[in-house]
């Protein structure tokens, strides 16, 4: 599976929009783009995942460029409970579905 | 919505002893996965498996740890003569084939004296 690269850290304001950059320039035409959460000391929670076309749902809204070597996850309007570590995984739908989560991006929403 | 859970949520243990956890899926989901996640770090995957067969392991998962999906239902994680390496959270997870998002569970800290 493709590796990608994020931001370490974050910030944005509450009621702002957040966006969180993800790069994965060696992306493969099979594979996906999965976005998780973890908020601390819980388990990682499922937010968005696409392939080619934007996506959105009642969490967040995935925009994937159009050679798909970059994303970003936008959450409309954060909120403090949005704060937590952002993971950008690129995955092949077929086969063992297993994640590689990597380091992630720390976002914190500011009061 | 019952979740993926995890028993029991902390485990304080000391050096040698062997340590058990279980994971309970979502009940339709045919695939569950264990992860391990140490401080400052994002999960790691350690074996996966589809209905009761286990598919796929980590050379993460060293021969003191072994896991089992009996009938296919719940797991389980042991490990045996615990190291103080091994202190982590240990992350369940679930999901169907081909389907979107995988489910995590809150996962059980461990703690090797």
């Amino acid at each position: 599976d493709a590796k990608t690269t994020q931001p370490t850290s974050m910030d944005c304001a509450e009621g702002r929009a957040a966006n969180l950059p993800c790069n994965h320039s060696t992306i493969s035409g099979n594979e996906y783009v999965y976005w998780y959460r973890q908020i601390h000391s819980q388990g990682p929670q499922y937010i968005i995942h696409g392939l080619k076309n934007n996506e959105t749902n009642e969490m967040a809204s995935l925009i994937i460029t159009e050679d798909r070597k970059s994303s970003t996850l936008i959450l409309p309007h954060a909120t403090l409970r949005d704060t937590a570590v952002y993971y950008c995984i690129v995955m092949g739908q077929t086969g063992a579905n297993n994640l590689f989560f990597g380091t992630g991006t720390r976002l914190t929403v500011i009061p | 919505d019952t979740g993926v859970s995890q028993n029991p949520r902390h485990k304080i243990t000391k050096r040698g002893q062997n340590v058990t956890f279980r994971c309970d899926p979502i009940s339709e989901h045919n695939r569950l996965y264990w992860y391990r996640q140490t401080l400052g770090q994002g999960p790691e995957f350690l074996t996966y498996f589809q209905n009761e067969a286990q598919l796929e392991k980590s050379r993460l998962l060293s021969d003191r740890f072994s896991a089992e999906r009996p009938k296919g239902s719940f797991s389980t994680l042991e490990i045996q003569r615990t190291e103080q390496g091994d202190s982590a959270m240990y992350l369940c997870a679930s999901s169907l084939e081909y389907a979107g998002g995988t489910s995590f569970g809150p996962g059980t800290r461990l703690t090797v004296l």
